[in-house]
């Protein structure tokens, strides 16, 4: 069974870099077909996407975000990881990482539901 | 962006009555090349991560009880707990996955 742990500073300062690592167990990052995504979460708000990449390192984001986000994968490591730079206190928030379903049929492949979700990591930004 | 908008807010259940929670999308997730309906419904306590219930609108995950259940089609959604537990006091959330960015409703507090 695949399981999915965030990691990194739970405090970041203004205008600083918020780096995220997740490590993937149980499993090869490599394997099956599945994108793998970043997803936040202020506290007492709804979810958010951030953006996901791909086994071969393709990489969507948030139009509103993608100035300031990076998605990056390191399969020998088993793990992926975010970074978002210019991090403002609008940025505080539990951030999850999930694999993400890709269902394939006729017309092609798509993306699908979150399954499983890291624990989740609490991020303040904060001086 | 799809816009999810789930109904009520919050739901007061008496313990074995039927939760109903709405969901209603800015725009259709049904895909007519393969009929699907690009939604899914989660379940999140407090502390957790969300654990996803229903996915294509009606498919229930291996090992979610069978008083869970999804339907509806197009724009209007609706995931019904059919006998109240103790347990299933969480937040709820759809989601749409029809359209990057991947979106989420605003969630509903079921509560006893």
């Amino acid at each position: 069974q695949v399981h999915l742990q965030e990691s990194g500073p739970g405090l970041v300062m203004p205008s600083q870099t918020l780096s995220l690592t997740c490590n993937v167990s149980g499993g090869s990052i490599s394997s099956g077909n599945y994108y793998w995504s970043w997803i936040r979460q202020p506290a007492g708000k709804e979810l958010e996407w951030i953006g996901r990449i791909s086994v071969s390192g393709t990489t969507n984001y948030k139009t509103s975000l993608k100035s300031r986000v990076t998605i990056s994968l390191d399969t020998s490591k088993n793990q992926f990881s975010l970074k978002l730079n210019s991090v403002t206190a609008a940025d505080t928030a539990v951030y999850f990482c999930a694999r993400e379903e890709v269902d394939c049929f006729s017309s092609g492949c798509h993306e699908a539901w979150f399954d499983p979700w890291g624990q989740g990591a609490l991020v303040t930004v904060s001086s | 962006d799809i816009v999810m908008t789930q109904s009520p807010d919050s739901l007061a259940v008496s313990l074995g009555e039927r939760a109903t929670i709405n969901c209603k999308s800015s725009q259709s997730i049904l895909y007519t090349s393969n009929n699907k309906n690009y939604v899914a419904w989660y379940q999140q306590k407090p502390g957790q991560p969300p654990k996803v219930l229903i996915y294509w609108a009606s498919i229930r995950e291996s090992g979610v009880p069978d008083r869970f259940s999804g339907s509806g089609s197009g724009t209007d959604f609706t995931l019904t707990i059919s006998s109240l537990q103790a347990e299933d006091v969480a937040v709820y959330y759809c989601h749409q996955y029809y359209s990057t960015p991947p979106t989420f409703g605003g969630g509903t507090q079921v509560e006893i």
